[in-house]
């Protein structure tokens, strides 16, 4: 029973092409959440939905755009891949606040995307 | 701003020893923190959270952390290791947007 479902897992394509990862939550959640992790395993926030609006949008390029059809679903489609792309990217989400302190996230299992 | 610091990049214990992974923050207000961990080639798992209820957190597998204010330290340990707690293990705070600030991580690895 998946909580935070991402696909595909593994990605690998040529530089220059377009692709999209998928992300869904079935935990009722209101906040969803793109994070990419680099070969260093470094973690960083992308993007940051609530309620299918952009709530963060951190220094990415544009060729990174992120779709939100329902609170549920956040995919995130990226054009023109580099070599840079390549990372794991990972979707997340969180209930609101609780008591005024924030929520944990809930992690999907990532997408290993290399850009050859 | 927030953000941590994790002092050690890797950490190495034997089974059976206590575990400590050193995470040092910083707020402006009073912070959400947690600490997660990352097993090879998977997903992050929330070990444990500190949302202001008591300064001495438990988490799953025996994982606890203290906030210390006093300190601006919220540290990860565990008793007993086992040779299942190898993994990478990242302490985080959260903004007030729920923006998860990242620690660079530390690897632990457990010797039989």
């Amino acid at each position: 029973d998946t909580a935070v479902s991402q696909t595909p897992k593994y990605l690998v394509t040529q530089m220059g092409n377009d692709k999209s990862i998928k992300c869904e939550q079935n935990l009722g959640h209101d906040t969803m959440y793109w994070y990419k992790q680099d070969s260093k395993k470094f973690l960083k926030i992308m993007f940051s939905y609530n309620n299918k609006e952009l709530i963060i949008n951190e220094t990415v390029p544009n060729r990174f755009s992120p779709k939100s059809p329902d609170k549920a679903h956040l995919n995130l489609h990226i054009n023109s891949l580099e070599l840079g792309d390549s990372a794991v990217y990972f979707c997340a989400s969180s209930s609101d606040r609780d008591e005024g302190m924030n929520t944990e996230a809930f992690f999907g299992q990532g997408t290993r995307l290399t850009v050859v | 701003a927030q953000s941590v610091t994790q002092l050690d990049s890797h950490v190495s214990v034997s089974e059976g020893t206590p575990v400590l992974l050193r995470c040092n923050y910083s707020s402006s207000y009073s912070p959400s923190l947690f600490w997660y961990v990352q097993h090879p080639n998977k997903g992050l798992q929330l070990l444990l959270k500190y949302t202001s209820a008591a300064t001495l957190v438990k988490g799953i597998n025996g994982f606890e952390a203290e906030f210390k204010k006093s300190e601006t330290s919220f540290h990860l340990t565990k008793p007993s290791a086992h040779m299942s707690d190898a993994a990478e293990y990242f302490c985080v705070v959260s903004d007030r947007r729920g923006k998860l600030i990242f620690g660079q991580g530390t690897e632990l690895s457990v010797k039989p």
